[in-house]
């Protein structure tokens, strides 16, 4: 079964500190994987793709990592601010159905002044 | 930066009611979507759309579901008779084109709520 898990499901640190997220997926074929960012009551804004043959991509304060063979992905944020406070979806496209994408339940950051 | 829009931010429906959603893609976009998240859960694919019919649907996009593109601007996701179970936000999304590398990007959402 296709499906994508994130830990930890919510996550507090203090503004300024670096954090990572975790993305799992079980996604076969694989195509690409993304990592969104949602503010409360918003839609998701894209913060990363990579596909197969990319195993790090970066956006500011925003690293992503990929590693195809264990299926498993990480977002890095370095320097925390408050505007970072938000839920992060790890996303991966790919199934039996070209371009369809496989989302995460999100992991919560709040960052605390 | 063009964006995605949707109306309403907020839809409240009466049960077996029917509700249309409106989208408003990025104009040069050719590929359009539709999601919902129930509260609380995951981003769920509904419908895929491209070239004026569906490409793609999910297990969720029944019956009682249609989109449609009604003019070069608008796209819009059409619940025949609304359940209870279908409250959640909705999220439009477009693409420039298909394939992996794609971003999509999404609206900010109508949340429907049928009592």
């Amino acid at each position: 079964k296709n499906q994508v898990e994130q830990s930890p499901q919510s996550l507090i640190i203090l503004e300024g500190k670096n954090c990572t997220l975790q993305c799992n997926y079980t996604v076969s074929p694989f195509s690409n994987l993304r990592w969104y960012k949602q503010d409360t009551g918003r839609g998701p804004v894209s913060l990363t793709i990579m596909t197969f043959s990319e195993n790090t991509k970066s956006n500011g304060r925003y690293t992503a990592t990929l590693d195809a063979d264990t299926k498993q992905s990480s977002l890095h944020i370095t320097a925390s601010q408050l505007s970072d406070s938000a839920s992060y979806i790890c996303v991966v496209s790919g199934g039996s159905t070209l371009g369809r994408l496989y989302f995460g339940r999100g992991t919560q950051l709040t960052v605390w002044p | 930066e063009p964006e995605v829009t949707q109306t309403p931010s907020h839809q409240v429906t009466q049960m077996g009611q029917e509700v249309i959603l409106r989208c408003v893609p990025i104009s040069n976009h050719l590929y359009f979507y539709w999601y919902r998240q129930i509260l609380g859960q995951k981003v769920e694919f509904l419908v895929s759309f491209y070239n004026n019919e569906i490409s793609e649907k999910s297990e969720i996009f029944d019956d009682q579901f249609s989109v449609e593109r009604p003019d070069g601007s608008n796209f819009t996701l059409k619940i025949r008779s609304t359940k209870l179970e279908d409250s959640a936000m909705y999220f439009c999304a477009s693409s420039g084109r298909q394939g992996e590398n794609s971003p999509l990007h999404f609206g900010n959402g109508t949340r429907l709520t049928v009592t």
